[in-house]
């Protein structure tokens, strides 16, 4: 089955500056990667996703990288603000196939202000 | 966007008893439904896949006796914890797939449920 490896567990970064989040998949037929944003007890909300066919894409302050031969994905936020402290999870999925999403181990992402 | 609905949000038991989650879509027909169990600070971990009108298929490891999946309509899937114990006290969290076709991918979460046996 798939596995997912996500890094770093914690991240602090200083308000304004950039964070990213790194993950590597480990099956080939995985072809959806979003995503989440967990806050403390509540639950996930997608943020961004990436299929394969595509190896960037950004929405705002937000962008996702996608390296299908490596097998890796990353997270970008860029401008970062105090709302943005938060668990991320990535995740990956075979879309029209199992289509079990497999999440990461998540990253607690600390804004410092 | 959809909304998924699950209740109750927060429930304590006393062990040997069982417990019942309810997991609704609002606005939408979900065929499909997903449970999911979350440990603090840590992953969520896909427990049983819930199909409308079958039986839920378990995910390796997860007790289809202990944890029993119902997904009688379009628009409803239940989990019941049965002879709950302290060591299943934890975060349980559904998810809803959009359609049957042209799925974006994107799911959709409840907002959960925190179950505490004591």
């Amino acid at each position: 089955g798939e596995n997912v490896e996500q890094h770093p567990s914690t991240l602090s970064v200083q308000e304004g500056d950039s964070a990213v989040i790194k993950c590597t998949y480990s099956d080939s037929a995985s072809n959806y990667f979003p995503w989440y944003k967990q806050e403390l007890g509540k639950r996930p909300q997608l943020i961004i996703d990436i299929r394969s066919n595509v190896g960037e894409k950004k929405d705002q302050r937000i962008a996702v990288t996608l390296n299908k031969t490596a097998k890796h994905f990353s997270l970008h936020i860029t401008e970062t603000q105090p709302e943005d402290s938060a668990v991320y999870f990535c995740a990956a999925q075979e879309l029209f196939g199992n289509e079990k999403l497999t999440f990461g181990t998540g990253t607690r992402l600390t804004i410092i202000p | 966007g959809a909304v998924v609905s699950q209740h109750p949000s927060w429930v304590i038991c006393k062990s040997g008893t069982s417990v019942k989650i309810e997991c609704r879509s609002l606005d939408f027909q979900a065929t499909t439904m997903f449970w999911y169990r979350q440990f603090p600070k840590q992953s969520l971990m896909l427990m049983a896949t819930s199909n409308e009108g079958s039986k839920a298929t378990y995910e390796q490891g997860v007790e289809k006796d202990k944890f029993l999946i119902n997904h009688a309509s379009l628009t409803l899937s239940t989990l019941t914890v049965t002879s709950a114990h302290p060591e299943d006290s934890s975060f349980y969290i559904c998810s809803a797939k959009l359609g049957t076709s042209g799925f974006t991918g994107e799911l959709f979460f409840g907002e959960g449920s925190r179950l505490t046996v004591l």
